[in-house]
């Protein structure tokens, strides 16, 4: 069963605006969370994390929200520029034996347009 | 050179052939992984070693070995696979099981 689960595939934005990415968790246990991203031919790249004693956190252009009671996790990219385009992970995990390893979702294709 | 380096980054194998995967950290990181992305599915955590020693293999089958020498260096040693093995395989590292793991640029393994 999928602990992690990003339910849109794939998500197309216009340059300038914002992009919302979202990112569901099933494990109450988790408590770290983090996005990666991909380009094509290249391993993932961490790009920004969130503890769950926070509810959000910045970085730059790229902030992360994380909604405990509803176990869901977005990204926002403000302003969007076309090297965003790439997909995005969420990963997920926990300080309790067991959950320690980074658990990912499927990803999510983001296209900005310019 | 700095961060996680993987050789090849293409393989084609015959289903009786044997080869290597080959992950080199220059981070000084104390922990290892093995990963499996393939199309449409979640990454996979294939196997974990902390100070070289393995801490998880995640029900995988053993046509896939793993090997740790020391804590810079990841090898995945594959024979006789199958063609639903085709996939991208993903080496990382970190400092602890918790933070921010770096990613190799992963070696496209094509089973035929």
């Amino acid at each position: 069963d999928q602990q992690v689960k990003q339910n849109s595939p794939s998500l197309s934005v216009q340059e300038g605006r914002i992009s919302i990415l979202n990112c569901d968790y099933t494990n109450s246990m988790f408590d770290y969370f983090l996005w990666y991203k991909k380009y094509p031919a290249e391993g993932p790249t961490f790009l920004i994390s969130i503890s769950s004693i926070k509810d959000k956190n910045e970085d730059g252009r790229f902030t992360v929200f994380l909604n405990k009671s509803a176990k869901h996790l977005s990204l926002h990219i403000v302003p969007s520029q076309p090297g965003d385009s790439a997909v995005y992970f969420c990963a997920a995990s926990g300080s309790n034996f067991g959950n320690e390893k980074l658990t990912f979702g499927t990803g999510t294709r983001l296209t900005i347009i310019p | 050179e700095t961060g996680v380096t993987q050789t090849p980054r293409h393989l084609v194998m015959g289903m009786t052939n044997k080869k290597s995967l080959k992950c080199e950290q220059h981070l000084g990181h104390n922990a290892m992984y093995w990963y499996k992305q393939s199309a449409k599915k979640p990454l996979e955590l294939m196997f974990v070693y902390n100070f070289k020693e393995q801490t998880e293999n995640n029900s995988v089958p053993s046509r896939f070995s793993p090997e740790c020498p020391n804590s810079s260096h990841l090898f995945l040693h594959l024979h006789t696979l199958q063609p639903e093995d085709s996939a991208l395989y993903l080496c990382a590292s970190s400092q602890d099981r918790i933070s921010e793991a770096f990613f190799g640029q992963g070696t496209r393994l094509t089973v035929v």
